[in-house]
């Protein structure tokens, strides 16, 4: 068990500019999760899936997000036309879908960093 | 809609000292409970959960919480603080109904321990 795994774990880019962010969860989790962490706050969620299907997202995530599971294992989270709002932690977790609320295991997390 | 309030924002204690970080929820349903623990640089990682059963739950280094349904509250605890315990601390929560599984967390407490 490799954990969850987040890549790149820090970004900078210029204000304008189209970023892209992978998250490959724990194997047999179908079960994945998008959280933004801004500085001293608590993470806050953005969308989730189970296996390729996205069920739900916040209205934080606005038109210029965008985020995909296209054969439910790894996941993207494409931020187009970035602004210095967007500057913040991105926190990708992942579960097991039961019956029973299952732990979200979630990785380093992507820094992003808009000038 | 769930919200999480942890009215500390920094705890500073003497090492071996015990500790108390506060959480209080507000929801219209019921319930899980969680406390996540990130290390600076670091992802979240889980320290403890409730479910259901007894309203005292133990977890990791030496952790421990109560779930009091009557103050809608689940501080968490520990006996006494080592120098390695400095980390943030966030509350949070997820409806036990439906599918959804999302967390909404507190915007946490900064445990400070010195010697």
């Amino acid at each position: 068990d490799t954990g969850v795994s987040q890549d790149p774990r820090h970004k900078i880019t210029k204000r304008g500019q189209n970023v892209t962010f992978r998250c490959d969860p724990i194997s047999e989790h179908n079960r994945l999760y998008w959280y933004r962490q801004t500085l001293g706050q608590g993470p806050e969620f953005l969308t989730y899936f189970q296996n390729e299907a996205q069920l739900e997202k916040s209205r934080l995530l606005s038109d210029r997000f965008s985020a995909e599971r296209p054969k439910g294992s790894f996941s993207t989270l494409e931020i187009q036309r970035t602004e210095q709002g967007d500057s913040a932690m991105y926190l990708c977790a992942s579960s097991l879908a039961s019956g029973r609320m299952n732990e979200q295991f979630f990785g380093p997390g992507t820094r992003l960093t808009v000038l | 809609a769930q919200s999480v309030t942890q009215l500390d924002s920094q705890v500073p204690v003497f090492e071996e000292a015990p500790v108390e970080l506060r959480c209080n929820y507000s929801s219209s349903v019921s319930v899980y409970l969680f406390w996540y623990v990130q290390y600076p640089n670091q992802g979240l990682q889980l320290l403890l959960k409730y479910l259901s059963g007894s309203t005292l739950v133990k977890g990791i280094n030496g952790f421990e919480a109560e779930f009091n349904k009557s103050q809608t509250s689940f501080h968490l605890r520990k006996p006494s603080v080592h120098i390695s315990d400095t980390a943030e601390y966030f509350c949070a929560v997820s409806e036990r109904t439906g599918t959804a599984s999302k967390l909404t967390f507190g915007t946490g407490t900064r445990l400070q321990v010195t010697l």
